[in-house]
């Protein structure tokens, strides 16, 4: 069985610092996708990584993808309340049944201004 | 485009009753997913399609049922309904030929809140 491994599970910081998500499996995937979800709604996709030793950038979040493609990372520079919310990493394999994805459970982000 | 639209938003069901959660996508993808989430327990795959007439079951399938008689619509069905049930159900839809580069990046519907008592 594929698994996902998020860490931390929760995370609480000031605005203006930085942290880093990390999202760990023994598999290796094919793509891995990076998710926010806030409060009463679907997640919505933030970056999808394929390549192994990739990183993406999306304004103050970058994404890395390892270069074993078993584990990413997403690091947020200078947090902001928008930033809150739950961040899923999610592995998609072409081995599996028809490239359904694995979501980790989670890292529950509160930035407070 | 309206996206992924899910009705209704909130419904609480006694032991027992049964009821449809419905999901509708106007993106002409062809795979379709239900999926509970579980407080600290991220996404579980219920039930997915690849397609109009083809289902198949996911990590989490007992106590579901599911039908895809068009690309755009896939409901969830709930025959006897159990405390257990009890969760935020999300429907999603993606494109994808199951081919590499093609990447199975999916659009979420706004969820169900269910609670069985």
């Amino acid at each position: 069985t594929q698994l996902l491994e998020q860490s931390p599970q929760f995370l609480s910081i000031q605005e203006g610092e930085n942290l880093t998500v990390y999202c760990n499996s023994s598999s290796v995937f094919s793509s891995l996708q990076w998710y926010r979800q806030e409060p009463g709604e679907g997640p919505v996709l933030l970056v999808t990584v394929v390549t192994g030793g990739e990183v993406k950038k999306l304004k103050r979040l970058t994404f890395q993808f390892g270069d074993a493609r078993k584990d990413s990372s997403l690091h947020i520079t200078a947090a902001q309340p928008g930033d809150t919310g739950l961040y899923l990493c999610a592995g998609e394999n072409y081995g599996g049944s028809q490239g359904n994805l694995i979501f980790g459970k989670g890292t529950k982000l509160s930035v407070k201004p | 485009n309206a996206g992924v639209t899910q009705t209704p938003k909130f419904r609480i069901l006694k032991i027992g009753q049964s009821m449809t959660l419905q999901c509708a996508q106007d993106m002409n993808h062809n795979y379709m997913y239900w999926y509970r989430q579980d407080p600290g327990m991220g996404l579980k795959l219920i039930y997915y399609s690849v397609g109009a007439g083809i289902t198949d079951k996911g990590e989490v399938p007992n106590g579901y049922n599911v039908s895809r008689s068009t690309t755009e619509d896939f409901p969830l069905r709930l025959e006897l309904a159990a405390p257990s049930q009890t969760s935020v159900y999300f429907c999603a839809s993606s494109y994808s030929t199951g081919w590499a580069g093609s990447y199975n990046e999916q659009f979420f519907g706004p969820g169900t809140r269910l609670t069985v008592l």
